[in-house]
């Protein structure tokens, strides 16, 4: 299956400041997808992000708070925008492949002081 | 919309001793079922997936699952715990997942 690697692993941010995350796949792959783990918490959907297309967001995920961008097949980014402590969490980014499912990135951890 | 539940917040058993861990899903034609498993402080690995065929799935590190779907479940069983089992598992139905169980594995 496709390798994913997302950039940073990790960070420690000041409130009111955006970060964005990158998240590059060794092959091309048509859909990705955005998570958030927040601490001690389950993965909640944010938003799919199709090459071509705006993203889809999920209920209670917004454009300008999450922007993301899929400029080609290999490549995405996550923005968090205007950031606040309750922004703290995992990020994960993940694609579908048929044969294997949906494969994740080692996530970024976001920390915001 | 499409929910997966996982009943058990948390489960303690002993070395040694079986594990069934419980996921219930919503309706689907054709449901695509994953369980996932997280160690503290880790990412996410796939243990097992289920997307069509046989209903007696099997995945690494000695677990397994069964598809029915006439309960709409997807419990995942391993015949015997050791103790780095001890993680966060998480039942999947395409792109939502469960809230996860935590497993505590005793001496």
């Amino acid at each position: 299956s496709a390798v994913i690697s997302q950039k940073p692993s990790r960070d420690i941010c000041q409130r009111g400041t955006s970060l964005t995350i990158q998240c590059q796949v060794d092959s091309q792959v048509t859909m990705m997808f955005w998570y958030r783990q927040q601490p001690g918490q389950s993965l909640t959907l944010i938003a799919t992000a199709n090459q071509g297309s705006e993203a889809t967001y999920e209920s209670g995920f917004v454009i300008d708070k999450f922007p993301i961008s899929r400029p080609n097949l290999t490549f995405s980014t996550l923005t968090v925008s205007n950031m606040s402590p309750e922004d703290s969490s995992i990020y994960l980014c993940t694609h579908w492949e048929p044969l294997y499912g949906y494969t994740f990135g080692s996530g970024t951890r976001l920390t915001v002081v | 919309a499409q929910s997966v539940t996982q009943p058990d917040i948390h489960i303690t058993v002993s070395e040694g001793a079986s594990l069934e861990l419980r996921c219930n899903y919503s309706y689907g034609a054709t449901p695509y079922l994953f369980w996932y498993v997280q160690s503290p402080g880790q990412g996410l690995q796939l243990l097992l997936k289920y997307f069509s065929g046989d209903t007696l799935v099997q995945g690494i590190k000695g677990f397994e699952a069964e598809f029915k779907r006439s309960q709409s479940s997807f419990n995942l069983r391993k015949p015997s715990v050791h103790w780095s089992d001890a993680a966060e598992y998480f039942c999947a139905q395409d792109m939502r997942f469960g809230a996860g169980t935590r497993l505590t594995v005793k001496p």
